[in-house]
């Protein structure tokens, strides 16, 4: 593909549901990032794959918080019991070394 | 604690007219710097970077930035402003350099160009 791809771009959610938000890198990209922007705000680091390891999950705010790339590829990140504080914007980006290029995010709104 | 700065919120430049945008970072080492603009609904895309070598680097639409290892500054600039460049911008490190790892961002500009 082009770019990064992110699904779904918009997500509503209720307290307390479960979510699950998708990440297809570039082709052949082995680092994958997650961040979370909240409204205003710069992004923040959540987690970090090389290939199918997460090497750095230091940013997860919570254990409701999870994320896997099981064949080093695509990864899903999932937010259990979500809560209000949960809602932002959460941007996936692919990295051959150097540069990351970021995919156009989820929305996420926890109402 | 590692941080980056950029200490306005938003910067109002009129087309044609030279454009700044500020960033100072505070990390351990050497860090590599990047430079990313978003649009509005689009995802961040890279301008520019410093890793090593000149000062002055140069990247996407004309932008460069100039690396200043004793102030720790790493600002954005640009000769002549369009008003396409109209957009949010952020700063970001990567601290102790290495082509792994995660980027910090500063909270971001919000730059206004003016016809």
């Amino acid at each position: 593909g082009a770019g990064v791809s992110q699904s779904p771009r918009y997500k509503v959610a209720k307290r307390g549901q479960d979510v699950a938000l998708r990440c297809d890198p570039i082709s052949g990209h082995v680092s994958l990032f997650w961040y979370q922007q909240a409204l205003g705000q710069g992004p923040e680091f959540l987690t970090y794959f090389q290939n199918e390891a997460q090497l750095d999950k230091s940013g997860l705010p919570s254990d409701r918080f999870f994320a896997e790339r099981p064949e080093g590829s695509v990864s899903t990140l999932k937010i259990q019991r979500t809560q209000q504080e949960d809602s932002a914007v959460y941007l996936c980006a692919s990295s051959l070394g150097g540069e990351q290029y970021f995919g156009p995010g989820t929305r996420l709104t926890v109402t | 604690a590692q941080s980056v700065a950029q200490p306005e919120d938003q910067v109002n430049v009129a087309e044609g007219n030279p454009l700044t945008v500020k960033c100072t970072y505070s990390v351990s080492g050497n860090p590599y710097l990047f430079w990313y603009v978003q649009y509005p609904n689009r995802g961040l895309q890279f301008l520019l970077k410093y890793i090593t070598g000149d000062n002055l680097v140069k990247g996407s639409y004309g932008f460069e930035a100039e690396f200043n290892k004793s102030q720790t500054s790493f600002h954005l600039k640009k000769p002549s402003a369009l008003v396409s460049d109209s957009a949010l911008y952020f700063c970001a490190v990567r601290p102790y350099g290495g082509s792994q790892g995660n980027l910090i961002f500063g909270k971001g500009t919000k730059l206004s160009v003016k016809p």
